[in-house]
């Protein structure tokens, strides 16, 4: 059964900071990686899509990268801003159906100013 | 286009009772998806269906639990009866399928008490 950890779970960092959240997937038959961003009593919006034959992705100050053989991605987030602060989800999918997600338990960013 | 929407936003209920989610899909969006989430077990896929056709229902915990999707662009998840541990938010997505971005509603968020 396919399990998706994150770490850390929790992440406080000063404005301006380079940052890097973790994933890891226990079983690396995947067909794509999606980084996602919660805001507090709101719903998920959709940051990077990697597919498993893809390295990288990058939007914007968003860099995330795919090791699908070690079960592991990275989400880089530059220059971190106080808007920053939410929670990033992981997810994966088993199949070319990208709304068939396994997600991570997320890690809750707060920038500070 | 407005997103996904779903409503209620808020519902508190009494044990027993029945409870119906509702969910309009993007336009033009083939597969629609519900997920609920919790602290203890972060984000679930509950029910997808592509075309109006439920494909996967594995995640339904129990026959409580029922989704339909009359047509294109409703879909309903219904709970009857009602428990305490059903408290969660509950979440509609849509994609228009294939490796094609996710959109999440703002999701309904249920107390059962």
């Amino acid at each position: 059964k396919q399990e998706v950890t994150q770490i850390p779970a929790a992440l406080s960092v000063p404005e301006g900071e380079n940052l890097v959240l973790n994933c890891s997937f226990t079983d690396s038959a995947i067909y794509n990686l999606q980084w996602f961003r919660q805001d507090p009593g709101k719903g998920l919006t959709s940051l990077l899509l990697i597919q498993s034959s893809q390295r990288e992705q990058t939007s914007g100050r968003l860099n995330a990268s795919l090791d699908k053989s070690s079960g592991r991605s990275t989400l880089y987030i530059a220059a971190s801003q106080p808007g920053d602060s939410a929670t990033y989800l992981c997810a994966v999918s088993p199949s070319s159906n990208t709304g068939k997600l396994i997600f991570g338990q997320g890690t809750t960013l707060q920038v500070k100013p | 286009d407005a997103g996904v929407i779903q409503s209620p936003r808020h519902e508190v209920t009494e044990m027993g009772q029945e409870v119906t989610l509702r969910c309009k899909p993007i336009s033009g969006h083939n597969s629609l998806f519900w997920y609920r989430q919790t602290m203890m077990r972060g984000l679930e896929l509950l029910i997808y269906f592509n075309n109006n056709v439920p494909i996967d229902d594995s995640g339904m915990p129990e026959d409580r639990f029922s989704a339909k999707m009359p047509n294109a662009s409703f879909s309903t998840l219904k709970i009857q009866p009602s428990e305490p541990r059903d408290s969660a938010v509950y979440f509609c997505a849509s994609t228009s399928g294939g490796g094609n971005t996710i959109y999440f509603g703002e999701g309904s968020w249920l107390t059962v008490v």
